[in-house]
């Protein structure tokens, strides 16, 4: 079973719009949680990473969230555009990398 | 600029073939990965290396083979007893602090395909 869930396993809004991508875990003892975007066809770049103190971090129109104690992540995209469409990756860390499936999120015009 | 980069971007193999797809970073990072990806799945782990000429198999090893002679370099092949190799393949350099892995940083990925 795998350590790293992410839901939905796909996702369509439309340009503009918020949309909020979700991460559980079981992995422990636990290091650190990061969210990768990965274009179509492209290696997946890093967008946050936070460690087991911080609950919230953000960068430009995303913001990730940390529940350590439910052992929950959350990646909210504010004011989509169309160049969001990728997958999202969420990795935790208890020394090796456990990878999620990805969520594939699609911005419509 | 430093970075990691993989190549060949597309690569197209005949049955019975083997492979090489390269992997090099100049990021001074000691610890280097290879992953696979298909449709709907996670990045499932094929080999890694922590150190120069030293490498381990990940969970998905069968049917590849490594080998790190320089820090820089971490070159996947993909052997003829892989039998369904057609997949989106990356590599990763992974900076580490006080024994634990920090970040990953990946190639643009090479997209194998059997013919």
């Amino acid at each position: 079973k795998n350590q790293v869930e992410q839901s939905p396993q796909s996702l369509i809004i439309l340009e503009g719009k918020n949309c909020t991508l979700q991460c559980n875990y079981t992995v422990s003892p636990f290091s650190n949680l990061r969210w990768y975007k990965q274009d179509t066809g492209r290696g997946p770049v890093s967008l946050t990473i936070m460690t087991f103190s911080e609950n919230t971090k953000s960068n430009g129109r995303y913001t990730a969230t940390l529940d350590a104690d439910t052992k929950q992540s959350s990646l909210h995209i504010t004011a989509s555009q169309l160049s969001d469409s990728a997958s999202y990756i969420c990795v935790v860390s208890d020394g090796d990398m456990r990878f999620g499936a990805g969520t594939r999120l699609t911005v419509k015009p | 600029d430093g970075g990691i980069t993989q190549s060949p971007k597309y690569l197209f193999r005949k049955e019975g073939q083997n492979v090489t797809l390269s992997c090099e970073q100049n990021l001074n990072h000691d610890a280097m990965y290879w992953y696979r990806q298909d449709p709907g799945q996670g990045l499932r782990l094929i080999y890694y290396s922590q150190i120069v000429n030293d490498f381990q198999k990940g969970d998905i090893a069968e049917g590849y083979s490594v080998s790190r002679e320089k820090k820089e370099s971490f070159p996947l092949t993909v052997t003829s007893a892989q039998k369904n190799p057609t997949a989106f393949y990356l590599c990763a350099s992974i900076r580490t602090s006080g024994g634990m892995n920090t970040e990953a940083f990946f190639g643009q990925g090479t997209r194998l395909t059997v013919v």
